[in-house]
C-alpha cells in the first residue's frame, strides 16, 4: 500500500513564525504536491514538484516555498506565518513519468496537517 | 465559474437509503477522479474513470465524456459513508499534470 505521512497532524503556531511541514512518500512517486483545503474553497493547490530539486508553482504560491532534496521528502515552508495561512494542508503524490505526459495516475494523500496561525 | 461543480453541496440520508452525488466539468479531461474524505482530513481516492462505468463494493462510479458529467452512488448507505466527496479532474491539455478540484460534497448518513 502507498504511504503518504506527514510530519504533524495539528499544529499551533505564532504569525511571523517560520513554518515547516514535512511529508514524505514510500512508493518512489516522482511527483508530489501541496494543498490548502479551506470551507467553501475546496482543495488549491499551493506548489507542486516532478523531480528531486524541481519545483512548479501551483494556483496560490504567495506566502508560501518549497523543498525537494530527496525524491519521497517534500517541505511546504511558510517564512513568516500569517493568520490568513491558517487552513488544512494536505501532501499528495503519484507516479509520472515525466513533465508534460498526460498519464492517468491517481494521487494518493496524506493524512492532512490542521495549521492554526494566532 | 469554476470547472469543476458538484451537487449537491450537503447531502443528509438515513441509513439504507441510496445515494447519488453529481460532477459536472467544463473541460476536456483524460480522467475523472472520485475522493473521499472523511473527518479528521484523510483523503483516499475511490475511482478513476475516463469511460463507463466502474463499481467496488456499494460504490458505483459512472462517466458520460459527452456530456462531460459523472455521478457516485452509493447503495444500502451506512453511516460510516458519511464523509465528504471530492470530484476532481485531469484535464486532457495538462503540460502540468494538475488536477481540477471540485468543492466536495458533504454527506451525512443517519442511523
Amino acid at each position: 500500500d502507498v504511504k503518504v505521512t506527514q510530519s504533524s497532524r495539528y499544529l499551533v503556531k505564532r504569525t511571523g513564525e517560520k513554518v515547516f511541514l514535512e511529508c514524505v512518500q514510500d512508493m518512489d512517486h516522482e511527483n508530489m504536491f501541496w494543498y490548502r483545503q479551506d470551507p467553501g474553497l475546496g482543495l488549491r493547490l499551493i506548489y507542486f514538484s516532478y523531480d528531486v530539486k524541481m519545483k512548479e508553482k501551483g494556483d496560490i504560491p504567495e506566502g508560501y516555498s518549497v523543498s525537494r532534496e530527496k525524491k519521497e521528502r517534500f517541505s511546504l515552508i511558510l517564512e513568516s506565518a500569517s493568520t490568513n495561512q491558517t487552513s488544512m494542508y494536505l501532501c499528495a503524490s503519484s507516479l509520472v513519468p515525466g513533465q508534460g505526459i498526460v498519464y492517468q495516475e491517481t494521487q494518493y494523500f496524506g493524512p492532512g496537517t490542521r495549521l492554526l496561525v494566532l | 465559474k469554476n470547472e469543476v461543480e458538484q451537487s449537491p453541496q450537503n447531502l443528509t440520508a438515513q441509513e439504507g437509503e441510496f445515494i447519488t452525488i453529481n460532477c459536472s466539468y467544463s473541460v476536456g479531461i483524460s480522467a475523472l477522479h472520485w475522493l473521499q474524505q472523511h473527518p479528521g482530513g484523510g483523503i483516499v481516492s475511490l475511482f478513476m474513470l475516463s469511460s463507463g462505468k466502474k463499481k467496488h463494493g456499494r460504490l458505483i462510479a459512472t462517466i458520460n465524456i459527452q456530456e462531460k458529467h459523472s455521478s457516485l452512488h452509493i447503495t444500502a448507505s451506512h453511516p460510516r459513508d458519511s464523509a465528504v466527496y471530492i470530484c476532481a479532474v485531469s484535464p486532457l491539455m495538462n503540460r502540468d499534470d494538475k488536477i481540477i478540484f471540485g468543492k466536495g460534497t458533504r454527506l451525512h448518513i443517519l442511523p
